[in-house]
């Protein structure tokens, strides 16, 4: 489809382990957002990317944590040594042009660490 | 640091009931969007207004945006069971190289 498309759906993991988690925007979009949320509650910001480069990354909450969009579209989230606390929905947006315009969401991927 | 209050932040009703949202901050943006989410999904932009004093209507829902671009509300007449989700405003400064700035959400429960 053209929307915003997040993989996996679901992961888990032990604790410890590294995941990547991978979104692919819609093509040609360039601001590319990373969001963490809890249940029942908003996303919250984690980094955010205009094209290749890493505009903002106030938002990851240790240095387990590291995004990249090399190339511009395909981003990926790597999370190292998972702690429990990770557990959460990971969010992927892209908006067509700047940061503060709408943007678009994939499904998220739902991470457990065990 | 900009901040956006979103209220309330949960609310039950029944059918048929009318019902409001509100999201306030204390900083002027650009635009004031609205999404909605459901479980298991990604939110869904319904609304982007940037005119103080704008006013847009999606079927039963109203939109309105403060005169001084710092707060805006959701309106919802007659709720339906449909209408049950996660309600979301995001602010947008101004600014190319600006993020959004995320309310809360107000989870929105409308029973039969």
């Amino acid at each position: 489809g053209a929307g915003v498309s997040q993989s996996p759906r679901y992961k888990v993991a032990k604790r410890g382990q590294d995941v990547a988690l991978r979104c692919d925007p819609i093509s040609g979009h360039v601001s590319l957002f990373w969001y963490q949320q809890a249940l029942g509650q908003g996303p919250e910001f984690l980094t955010y990317f205009q094209n290749e480069a890493q505009l903002d990354k106030s938002g990851l909450p240790s240095d387990r944590f590291f995004a990249e969009r090399p190339e511009g579209s395909v981003s990926t989230l790597k999370i190292q040594r998972t702690q429990q606390e990770d557990s959460a929905v990971y969010l992927c947006a892209s908006s067509a042009q700047a940061g503060n315009q709408p943007q678009h969401f994939g499904d998220g991927t739902r991470l457990s660490i065990l | 640091t900009q901040l956006l209050e979103q209220s309330p932040q949960f609310l039950s009703i029944q059918e048929g009931e009318n019902l409001t949202v509100y999201c306030n901050s204390s900083s002027v943006f650009s635009s004031l969007q609205w999404y909605r989410q459901e479980p298991g999904e990604g939110p869904v932009l319904l609304v982007t207004v940037v005119t103080g004093g704008e006013v847009k209507k999606l079927k039963r829902l109203t939109f309105q945006f403060g005169d001084a671009r710092k707060d805006s509300s959701l309106h919802i007449t007659a709720a339906q069971p449909g209408d049950t989700g996660l309600y979301l405003c995001a602010g947008g400064p101004a600014g190319n190289n600006r993020k959004l700035i995320w309310g809360l959400g107000t989870s929105l429960a409308v029973n039969p």
